[in-house]
């Protein structure tokens, strides 16, 4: 069985930190997929990134970077600079490469960015 | 191009009622699924689909049933609604490439904040 893990719930900072939220995972496939969701508080899931399991390159994008780690399972996304319009809960989500492909999702982390 | 379309978005029902969440897509998707969200669980996946014809259960089926007739349409039923049926409810949707290389990016409707009195 699949399982993700974001034990941060609630995480708040001012404008302008760095913050680093929390994905650790649990799979028994080889191939599998990543995600980060971002859900503003209109209620709309905002995808983000996805990375594959053969694919262990952080990536950046912006004032975003992901770290990918297989060895520790975990997937950790930091936002660099942080903005009021940052604030949103964030999804980390695990997915299988075939079959159902459903996506197991984290409980969520809730940021608030004070300016 | 409209992406994922939920309605209604939002909706009240009294314990036993019955109403269906309409969700339609315009990108050619294969690949349809419902989730529902629930306070500090994250979503859990209802039912999915894979393709016109074809539908299987997810996680929590129960109370619920789905069809696919087209590809565009993936309605989501509540038979006999309860409360613990209240909830927000996504549908979401995704090419369907086969193999390894599948993209499953899953893109995801405005939700349908539903209450059962």
């Amino acid at each position: 069985a699949q399982k993700v893990t974001q034990a941060q719930t609630e995480i708040s900072v001012v404008e302008k930190e760095d913050v680093t939220l929390d994905c650790v995972y649990e799979t028994r496939d080889t191939t599998y997929y990543l995600f980060w969701y971002k859900q503003p508080p209109s209620g709309e899931l905002v995808f983000l990134i996805r990375r594959n399991s053969f694919d262990e390159q952080n990536e950046i994008s912006g004032r975003y970077s992901w770290n990918f780690q297989k060895s520790t399972s975990s997937f950790n996304f930091t936002i660099t600079a942080s903005q009021v319009v940052d604030s949103a809960v964030y999804f980390c989500a695990l997915s299988e490469a075939t079959g159902r492909r459903a996506l197991t999702f984290g409980s969520g982390t809730r940021l608030q960015v004070q300016p | 191009n409209a992406g994922v379309t939920q309605t209604p978005k939002f909706q009240v029902l009294k314990t036993g009622q019955s109403m269906t969440l309409q969700c339609a897509q315009d990108m050619n998707h294969e690949y349809m699924s419902w989730y529902r969200q629930d306070p500090g669980m994250g979503l859990r996946l209802i039912h999915y689909s894979v393709g016109a014809g074809i539908t299987d259960q997810g996680e929590v089926p129960n109370g619920y049933n789905v069809s696919r007739s087209t590809t565009e349409d993936f309605p989501l039923r509540l038979l006999s609604a309860a409360p613990s049926q209240t909830s927000v409810y996504f549908c979401a949707s995704s090419y369907s490439i086969r193999g390894a290389l599948a993209k499953n990016i899953q893109y995801f409707g405005a939700g349908t904040r539903l209450s059962v009195l």
